[in-house]
């Protein structure tokens, strides 16, 4: 069974800086990985897939990473902003197939 | 409609009571799931469907039925509803490259509440 692993739960940054949000999975054999956001009250927005055979995705200030050896993903924001705030969830595809989420990291971009 | 839509917005709800909860998408993708959201647990899958005509059981399916009559609708339902049932109900869908669950969508959520 899949599971999914997000650290920190939440994170206060001021604006500008860059981060890092960090996933883990216990199933190597992953077929891909999704990153969402998720704003209070809303459902799930897609930011990014990366597929197996893939190691990273970038869309604009936004860059997901995949290492099926170290069982991470990680997604870069460059120069955050405060319209950034809201939680970030990964899911994971693998074994089972059905996509794993982990409990989201809670972002906080203050100016 | 574009992407997935989901009926009610929200419910309140009386214990005991039958309740199904709508989910349309408009992009023909195979697979459709049911997740639930609660604070501190995260997203959890209830049902989920391959395609029309088949269904299977996520990690927290009891007190909840669903069914794939055809391709776009996926609605999910509650016997008798239970206080515990109160949560955020989330709608997705995605395409399936043989057995590869490919990129999701999610739908805006029902709140529910049961009383």
């Amino acid at each position: 069974k899949q599971e999914v692993t997000q650290i920190p739960a939440a994170l206060s940054v001021p604006e500008g800086e860059n981060l890092v949000l960090n996933c883990s999975f216990t199933d190597s054999a992953i077929y891909n990985l999704q990153w969402f956001r998720q704003d209070p009250g809303k459902g799930l927005t897609s930011l990014l897939l990366i597929q197996s055979s893939q190691r990273e995705q970038t869309s604009g200030r936004l860059n997901a990473s995949l290492d099926k050896s170290s069982g991470r993903s990680t997604l870069y924001i460059a120069a955050s902003q405060p319209g950034d705030s809201a939680t970030y969830l990964c899911a994971g595809s693998g074994g089972s197939y059905i996509p794993t989420f982990g409990r989201g990291t809670s972002l906080i971009v203050h100016p | 409609i574009a992407g997935i839509t989901q009926a009610p917005t929200s419910q309140i709800l009386a214990a005991g009571r039958r309740m199904t909860l709508r989910c349309t998408q408009d992009m023909r993708h195979n697979a459709m799931y049911w997740y639930r959201q609660d604070l501190g647990l995260g997203l959890r899958l209830i049902h989920y469907s391959n395609t029309a005509g088949t269904t299977g059981k996520g990690e927290v399916p009891d007190g909840y039925s669903v069914s794939r009559a055809n391709t776009d609708d996926f609605p999910l339902t509650l016997a008798s509803a239970v206080p515990s049932q109160t949560s955020v109900y989330f709608c997705a869908s995605s395409s399936l490259a043989g057995v590869t669950h490919n990129e999701q969508f999610f739908g805006p959520g029902t709140r529910l509440t049961v009383l």
